[in-house]
């Protein structure tokens, strides 16, 4: 079972990136990586997946070393509106073992 | 359609009544998942459904009873809870052996009293 850890809580302000990372020593072969996104009395949101290396998509980048025991989801521009609890999550893509991290609440100030 | 509908938002239930939670998709998903969310928690999972039979139930106490009628309808039978299952019950649905790229629903914030 793959444990996830990210900080409790990140401050930024608008215009700034803001880089999240997420802590997984023991990932296993089959699991990856997946960020979501969730705003208060909403379901989460899928942001972006990767296996290794760097992943980008029209709203987030995903960087994961080689040894894949960490990732850093990367967020370009940061606005008010990205302020929100942020999980990771380290899985495979059959439903055992699905543990979502602690989470980190970003606040983004102005 | 990108939308995964649960229903009712709301719900206010005593420790004896039955209700149901009910979640719908057209999104042509063959798995369809039940979470459990906590105040200041991240989710939990509780069932997984995949083509319409129940795969994974993740040790959820029987007061909590699922449901899967067809490919786009997931239910959620309550009976006899406590109030520690107050929470925020997420429904979610993807593609078979795509549980990690999940499409939510908004929930149903249930009050146990």
């Amino acid at each position: 079972l793959a444990k996830t850890t990210q900080p409790i809580s990140m401050d930024s302000y608008e215009g700034q990136e803001v880089n999240i990372t997420c802590s997984h020593n023991n990932i296993a072969t089959n699991d990856y990586i997946t960020w979501y996104q969730q705003f208060p009395s909403q379901g989460p949101r899928f942001i972006i997946q990767g296996y290794k290396t760097k992943v980008t998509n029209e709203v987030a980048s995903l960087f994961i070393p080689a040894d894949r025991k960490s990732s850093t989801l990367s967020l370009p521009r940061v606005s008010l509106s990205d302020t929100a609890v942020y999980y990771c999550l380290v899985a495979n893509n059959y439903g055992q073992n699905f543990v979502f991290g602690p989470g980190t609440r970003l606040s983004v100030l102005p | 359609d990108t939308e995964v509908t649960q229903t009712p938002k709301h719900l206010v239930m005593g420790m004896t009544n039955k209700k149901s939670l009910k979640c719908e998709q057209h999104m042509g998903h063959r798995a369809m998942y039940w979470y459990k969310q906590k105040a200041k928690k991240p989710p939990e999972l509780m069932f997984v459904y995949s083509y319409e039979k129940l795969s994974i139930n993740e040790s959820v106490p029987s007061r909590f009873s699922p449901e899967c009628p067809n490919s786009s309808l997931l239910n959620l039978h309550l009976h006899a809870l406590q109030p520690e299952d107050s929470a925020l019950y997420l429904c979610a649905s993807s593609q078979v052996g795509s549980h990690t790229e999940a499409f939510f629903g908004q929930g149903t914030r249930l009050t146990v009293v």
